[in-house]
């Protein structure tokens, strides 16, 4: 069984930097194919997908948010880290992690974190 | 970027019977298209991939269709539990999103 579960602060304030944490158990990101994706979801609101890590360290960003975006794995600790710069309010959202078993499909997701970003 | 556009917003249904819901892509997508189901206060779940087959543990009343730029979801016979927001997604080019269709109970 795969389960995904998010990690890191609920609240930051306007420039700093969030760093996000995903957990995950029930598979290895040193297996090929395999790799973990952040998504995101203001209050509200419809999905954004952020970035994409593989078991190889080949790393994809959405080209709108790529400046303030890094994608790391640690596959001793079976964790995926995401540090996204410069927080800004509109980057209140809830921030998910998912397993991606093919293409850039996500399946399944972590119950997801809410960051709120505010002075 | 490859804008994906879900009709209607939100749709009424009564139990028991069909909903179909659309998406349309602002170029093609080929069959690279998946949709989700959120219930709230829940992440997405992945219903279906491929355009049209069924992910691990889906009931048979979901069935997608389509290919290119115009797709579908459809409910066949709607159970209590399947009220809720779908999105569809494709992964053919950087993964985007479609703005949701929230299915409530008419």
């Amino acid at each position: 069984q795969i389960t995904l579960k998010e990690s890191g602060p609920t609240l930051v304030k306007p420039t700093q930097t969030l760093t996000l944490t995903c957990t995950f158990s029930g598979f290895s990101l040193s297996t090929s194919g395999v790799g973990v994706g952040w998504i995101r979801q203001p209050p509200g609101k419809a999905l954004e997908w952020l970035a994409l890590i593989y078991w190889n360290d080949d790393k994809r960003y959405s080209p709108s948010l790529k400046s303030r975006l890094t994608i790391t794995k640690d596959t001793s600790k079976n964790q995926v880290v995401l540090t996204m710069t410069n927080m800004d309010p509109v980057d209140t959202a809830t921030y998910y992690c998912a397993h991606r078993p093919q293409g850039a499909l996500f399946d399944p997701w972590g119950q997801g974190t809410l960051v709120t970003v505010s002075s | 970027e490859i804008v994906m556009t879900q009709s209607p917003a939100t749709l009424s249904v009564s139990p028991g019977e069909r909903a179909t819901l659309s998406c349309r892509a602002s170029q093609s997508v080929s069959s690279n298209l998946a949709w989700y189901q959120q219930k709230p206060g829940q992440a997405p779940r992945l219903l279906i991939y491929g355009a049209s087959t069924r992910a691990t543990g889906i009931p048979a009343r979901f069935s997608g269709s389509g290919s290119g730029t115009e797709f579908t979801l459809t409910i066949s016979s709607l159970q209590s539990e399947d009220f809720a927001v779908y999105y569809c997604q494709q992964y053919n080019n950087w993964p985007t999103f479609g703005q949701g269709t929230k299915l409530e109970i008419k």
